[in-house]
């Protein structure tokens, strides 16, 4: 069964310090993860795609399918990244279904 | 100009009344979804409709039904309201499946009375 658990509900950093959302997933097969953050009062966005190996605004996130992790990260956190963050699992292949996790609501600090 | 776009914002209606929200994306995408967000801000996937197809319907009750008469447009008819259906109700789409990632609407929030 496909299950995403984002193991922190708040994570509360200080302006200029690391952070790092943590995101395990459960998939038999090839997994597309993703990572998406929706601000106060906005839709949810599309952060990143991990096929895409991107970064976007200093965030990202590196696929371990040894630790079927998908943690995001970023070295230097800033008040405007205070967001509630959702990691999101879709099954590969060209499935119509994606799981998200419970959500981390990120918390940074002035 | 909205990419995906969900009508109205804000519906606040009594228990027992019929209700609709609309769903529209100008992106060309093939498929669209409906997604639930409860009180905790958890996300579970109700139904997803690829080409005005519907591919998933996550056991969501009969009192719940989506309709999509082209695949520009999805919308969510809700018969019965119950308290229990309060919740803010997303709307999204994709290139093709899930693989490519979502383009989310603004969302729904339905308070039921």
């Amino acid at each position: 069964a496909q299950r995403v658990t984002q193991p922190e509900k708040l994570l509360s950093v200080f302006k200029g310090a690391p952070v790092e959302l943590k995101c395990n997933y459960s998939y038999s097969g090839s997994p597309e993860l993703f990572w998406y953050v929706q601000y106060s009062r906005q839709r949810l966005q599309l952060l990143l795609r991990h096929i895409s190996r991107e970064s976007i605004k200093g965030f990202t996130a590196d696929l371990n399918k040894g630790e079927t992790s998908f943690h995001l990260k970023k070295p230097f956190a800033q008040e405007e990244d205070s967001a509630m963050y959702y990691c999101a699992l879709a099954s590969g292949g060209g499935g119509f279904k994606t799981i998200f996790g419970a959500g981390t609501r990120l918390f940074v600090k002035a | 100009d909205t990419a995906v776009s969900q009508t109205p914002k804000y519906l606040v209606t009594q228990m027992g009344n019929d209700k609709s929200i609309k769903c529209e994306q100008n992106l060309g995408h093939d498929t669209m979804y409906w997604y639930k967000q409860d009180s905790k801000k958890f996300l579970k996937i109700m139904f997803s409709y690829n080409n005005k197809e519907l591919i998933i319907n996550e056991t969501v009750p009969n009192r719940f039904s989506p309709k999509s008469p082209d695949k520009a447009h999805l919308n969510l008819h809700i018969n019965s309201l119950e308290l229990g259906d309060s919740a803010v109700y997303f709307c999204a789409s994709s290139p093709g499946g899930s693989d490519y990632g979502y383009t989310f609407g603004s969302g729904t929030r339905l308070t039921v009375v």
